[in-house]
This record gives C-alpha cells, sequence and structure tokens, in this order.
C-alpha cells in the first residue's frame, strides 16, 4: 500500500470547516483513498473514499488533487463531537487497511 | 441495531490463561478482519476472511492465536496462553465491497 503523510494534530474551531490533509504521493493508479476516523474508545468509523474523482456524502467531502498524490478530507461544520484521529489511507481494493497513526483533530468550542 | 458487534467488551485475565473473543459480522458481509489497536496506535492488521476461508494473516499472529469462522458468519479469536504484551482492544470489521465497518471492540487486559 502507498504511504500517507498527515499532520499529528490540527484544531478547528466548532461550526467552521475542517480541512484535513493527506499526502500520498506514492499512490498507483489502482489505488482508492480512504478515510476513516476513530472517537476515542470506540471502534474506527469509514467517512468516505475515491478513486479520481471527489467524493461527498452525508459525513463530509473528499477533494483528490489531479496527479492524485494529495487529498484532502473536508468537515463541512465541524461540531464538538467530530474531535477524533482522522486516518487516511491508500489500498488497492477491498482488501486489509493499514493505518498509520492519523491527525487528531480538536474541535473547540 | 445491524452493525458488526463484539462479546465480550472488556476481558481482564491473568497471564497464562486462554481466551476468546466473538466477533457477529453485518449479516449480508462476506468478509471479515481481525486488526488490534495498542495504546497511541492505529489498528494493525492480524487477519482477514473471505467467507469461511482464512485468507491471510500477518505475521503478528503469533502460534498462541487462532482465529476461526466455521460458517462464513460470525468469527472467534482465541489467545493460548496470554501475555502481557497481548493487552490491547480487538478490532473485527466486516465488509461487501469496499468499505469496512468496524465493531466496538474487546479490550483485553493481561495481569
Amino acid at each position: 500500500d502507498a504511504k500517507t503523510t498527515q499532520p499529528t494534530s490540527m484544531d478547528c474551531a466548532e461550526g467552521r470547516a475542517a480541512n484535513l490533509p493527506c499526502n500520498h504521493s506514492t499512490i498507483s493508479g489502482n489505488e482508492y483513498v480512504y478515510w476513516y476516523r476513530q472517537i476515542h474508545s470506540q471502534g474506527p468509523q469509514y467517512i468516505i473514499h475515491g478513486l479520481k474523482n471527489n467524493e461527498t456524502n452525508e459525513m463530509a467531502s473528499l477533494i483528490i488533487t489531479e496527479d492524485r498524490k494529495s487529498s484532502t478530507l473536508i468537515l463541512p461544520h465541524a461540531t464538538l463531537r467530530d474531535t477524533a484521529v482522522y486516518y487516511c489511507i491508500v489500498r488497492p481494493s477491498n482488501y486489509k487497511l493499514t493505518f498509520g497513526k492519523g491527525t487528531l483533530l480538536t474541535v473547540n468550542p | 441495531d445491524t452493525g458488526v458487534s463484539q462479546n465480550p467488551r472488556h476481558k481482564i485475565t491473568k497471564r497464562g490463561q486462554n481466551v476468546t473473543f466473538r466477533c457477529d459480522p453485518i449479516s449480508e458481509h462476506n468478509r471479515l478482519y481481525w486488526y488490534r489497536q495498542t495504546l497511541g496506535q492505529g489498528p494493525e492488521f492480524l487477519t482477514y476472511f473471505q467467507n469461511e476461508a482464512q485468507l491471510e494473516k500477518s505475521r503478528l499472529l503469533s502460534d498462541r492465536f487462532s482465529a476461526e469462522r466455521p460458517k462464513g458468519s460470525f468469527s472467534t479469536l482465541e489467545i493460548q496462553r496470554t501475555e502481557q504484551g497481548d493487552s490491547a482492544m480487538y478490532l473485527c470489521a466486516s465488509s461487501s465491497v469496499r468499505e469496512q465497518y468496524f465493531g466496538p471492540g474487546t479490550r483485553l487486559t493481561v495481569t
């Protein structure tokens, strides 16, 4: 799986958009970008995934650059409940996930 | 609740004892995964089933660990002769096509 690089931590004000970056410069053509998050002491939660095109669902938007070497997860209106560790994962298909240390997003009131 | 369930949620055991955890996946999912997570780290892959077939095992899965999925539905993970280093959160996930859905985990403490 391609290696990903994420900031260790980020802060966001409640109600504002949270933009979480991820670098994956060695991504291959058949590898998808997945985002999961983990709220303290819970199992990881699937957020969104994409291959080439930008994607949006009820939780977030995923913006993938044209060269696919980086992506940004956007939480449009962050709430206190969005405080969690966010993991960006790149992998070829439905298979095992390789988690890094992720980004700890803290949403402040 | 139709999500992934795991039992027990917490287990405290003495070193040297055997423990078994159970995972019930989402019913229509044919793929099931086990992961282990220690404090401050992301989850690490342990093993993967497609239906009842165990298709991959991580080198993290020592001989003391065994996993089964006898009828392609629920799965069990057994740890024999537990060691203090086995203390961790054990996570189960299931999937059909792409995204994996995780259970709440079983937190194991070996004293």
